[in-house]
Order: structure tokens, then sequence, then C-alpha cells
């Protein structure tokens, strides 16, 4: 069983066009994130959902729209591709953050997305 | 500046020797979480070990611990018994309580080559 599946695993599109990821978590967990890993494997947060309200907007262009329709599902739209949005994207699940405590993230398989 | 500093890009490690990857780390909140994860070339991302800033003990998980050194702010992981399937990327990353841990900050990696 998947713990936190991400679909598709390789996306090839155009420049200019739009596209979705989607995200699953069979968890149970409460929050979910979007990451973005470049190809120096720079490993930046774009997004976090709590419960499905968005937490965290890391300064991403609003060209990438998150949607949670539920806790358990977190996908990923994005307008208008561009090169520099070539890139490996993670979805990742946890359970809420209690201040402090062992709550590590779990990770899809990542999408890699090439614009050509 | 930087929050999680990895500063070696890249490290070699016979095989059955032990290894320590290095990390540190830049908050002024008391209350944290720091985290390893293991990224090898399929590319998911493996949670591996976590410690709590409020931790007494440093945290093992098997052949991996964690060198907990709160007051110089490093958190280096130490791998014992390389195995060839050790080779990989390794990233640090810590959750603060003041984001509500809803914000993972990750270093730049370190890669793992284990020799034969």
């Amino acid at each position: 069983d998947t713990a936190v599946s991400q679909t598709p695993k390789y996306l090839v599109t155009q420049m200019g066009n739009d596209k979705s990821i989607k995200c699953e978590q069979n968890l149970g967990h409460d929050t979910m994130y979007w990451y973005k890993q470049d190809s120096k494997k720079f490993l930046k947060i774009m997004f976090s959902y709590n419960n499905k309200e968005l937490i965290i907007n890391e300064t991403v262009p609003n060209r990438f729209s998150p949607k949670s329709p539920d806790k358990a599902h977190l996908n990923l739209h994005i307008n208008s591709l561009e090169l520099g949005d070539s890139a490996v994207y993670f979805c990742a699940s946890s359970q809420t953050w209690q201040g402090v405590g062992n709550q590590p993230q779990h990770f899809g398989d990542g999408t890699r997305l090439s614009i050509l | 500046a930087q929050k999680i500093t990895q500063t070696q890009p890249g490290m070699f490690v016979q095989e059955k020797e032990a290894v320590t990857l290095d990390c540190t780390y830049d908050t002024s909140d008391p209350s944290y979480g720091l985290f390893w994860y293991k990224q090898p070339s399929s590319g998911e991302m493996i949670f591996l070990i976590y410690q709590g800033s409020y931790d007494q003990q440093n945290a093992t998980e098997g052949r991996y611990s964690l060198n907990f050194q709160k007051a110089r702010k490093s958190a280096n992981l130490v791998i014992s018994a390389s195995q060839l399937g050790d080779s990989a990327m390794y990233f640090c990353a810590m959750r603060e309580s003041n984001t509500g841990g809803f914000k993972t900050i990750f270093g730049a990696g370190t890669r793992l080559f284990v020799k034969a």
C-alpha cells in the first residue's frame, strides 16, 4: 500500500501548456505539502496545507494553484508552464506538528516535469 | 542566511567503514526538530532519523545515529558499517515550532559514495 502517491511520475509538455499533478495520502495525516527539487537537488517548500487550509505559500508564482478537496488530497495545477518550471515536484504529508515530536514527512515518489 | 548548512557536497567512504555527514543549523526557536532523509538514485525521499531539540540523548536508528551538539547547533549523521546501498543523497532538515512546524527547511544535501 503506497502511503503517499502522486501521479503522473513523468510529465513532458510544451511551454505555455497547463498541467496538473495529483497527490493522495492514506496515512490519515492532517498536513500536506508540495516541494520543488531543482536540477541541483535543492529541495524547497512551495505550499503547506493543514486540514484543507493553505498555511504556507512560499512566494510561489500564482501560475501554481494548489487545491485540497479533502485532507487526504492535495493537487497542484500549473498554468502557462515555463522552462524554469522543469524540476521534480514532491508531495509529502505529516501529522500536524505538536511543538516537539517525531513527525517526519512522508514523501511521494516525485513527478519529473520537463518543459520543452 | 542559510538555516541548514551541509558543507560536504560529496563524500566517499569505504564499504564497512563509518562515515559522518555534517549538518549545522540556525534557529532562535527553542523548540525544533531535526531530520535526516536519504534520496537514492531512484529519487524517492526516505526518512532516516529524528532529533528533537529537547531530547537529552542522541537519536539512534539501526546503523544511523545522530551526533547532536545543541550548543554548536550541529546535528551530524553517522552511518556505521557502510553498505553499497547507502550510496545516495542525504538531506538534513529542520522544522521549527514558530512556523507551526508547517515549514521544513532542507539543506543542500551531501552525496555519499560507498566504495567496494
